[in-house]
């Protein structure tokens, strides 16, 4: 059962923007960083945000994300219909020491 | 430009070990800057990572399988190693292996990963 809480699914029309909230704790992402990551049907995930706000090459702009305490967001803004798949906020955690997944986002492009 | 491919049978009998491999190719498989994992998705559920190895030797385990599991690497090879025993069909999942480097990102971020393997747990 994974500490870091997510809701189940968020939507939007092409062009919306979108917000995916998560939830962790003192012992998580009140210590350390957060990453986010994109999972597509039928591939690897991808990391999309690292050390709270940062993008990787390659990652577009329209994908952004902030922390706030034991709280994170990932804004898609501009959603597009390639953007339809999982995502899932991560961090390490010290009780106990080990990494971990977010109870993971589907997002639907309506 | 590092590669990972994994390798491992798709299948595997309840109660018997799993062991699936990482093959890193294009660079060194140790840096002092980079630590491994692996992460799986049963069917309908969630990521989880199983475990990380760090440089410096340490390995982190998920608790649920902790007693389960054994993470190693082979630098004459290139090879990141995942062994699970005893398994029965809730470890039926898409296993991944994936890297950190935080010479890259600063981050402790799992930024390459295998294309996955399939492995399902039946008799």
């Amino acid at each position: 059962q994974s500490v870091l809480t997510q809701p189940p699914s968020a939507s939007g029309t092409p062009g919306q923007r979108v917000t995916i909230s998560c939830s962790g704790s003192s012992s998580n992402m009140g210590k350390y960083t957060v990453n986010w990551y994109q999972h597509l049907p039928g591939a690897a995930p991808k990391p999309l945000i690292y050390n709270n706000d940062q993008r990787p090459s390659g990652v577009p702009d329209r994908f952004s994300g902030s922390k706030s305490g034991t709280s994170a967001s990932l804004v898609i803004s501009g959603l597009q219909s390639e953007d339809e798949g999982d995502y899932y906020c991560a961090a390490w955690d010290d009780s106990p020491e080990s990494y971990v997944f977010g109870t993971g986002t589907k997002v639907t492009v309506l | 430009q590092l590669q990972v491919q994994q390798s491992g049978p798709g299948l595997v009998k309840p109660s018997e070990t799993l062991s699936l491999t990482c093959i890193v190719s294009g660079g060194p498989i140790i840096r002092k800057s980079c630590s491994w994992g692996w992460i799986r998705q049963s069917p309908g559920k969630g990521l989880e990572c199983i475990g990380n190895l760090f440089y410096s030797g340490n390995t982190y385990y998920t608790p649920s399988l902790r007693s389960r599991v054994t993470m190693s690497i082979n630098t004459s090879n290139n090879h990141f190693s995942l062994t699970l025993t005893s398994v029965t069909a809730a470890d039926s999942a898409i296993y991944y292996c994936a890297r950190t480097d935080t010479d890259l990102t600063g981050d402790y971020v799992f930024n390459i990963w295998g294309q996955g393997t399939m492995v399902t747990v039946s008799s």
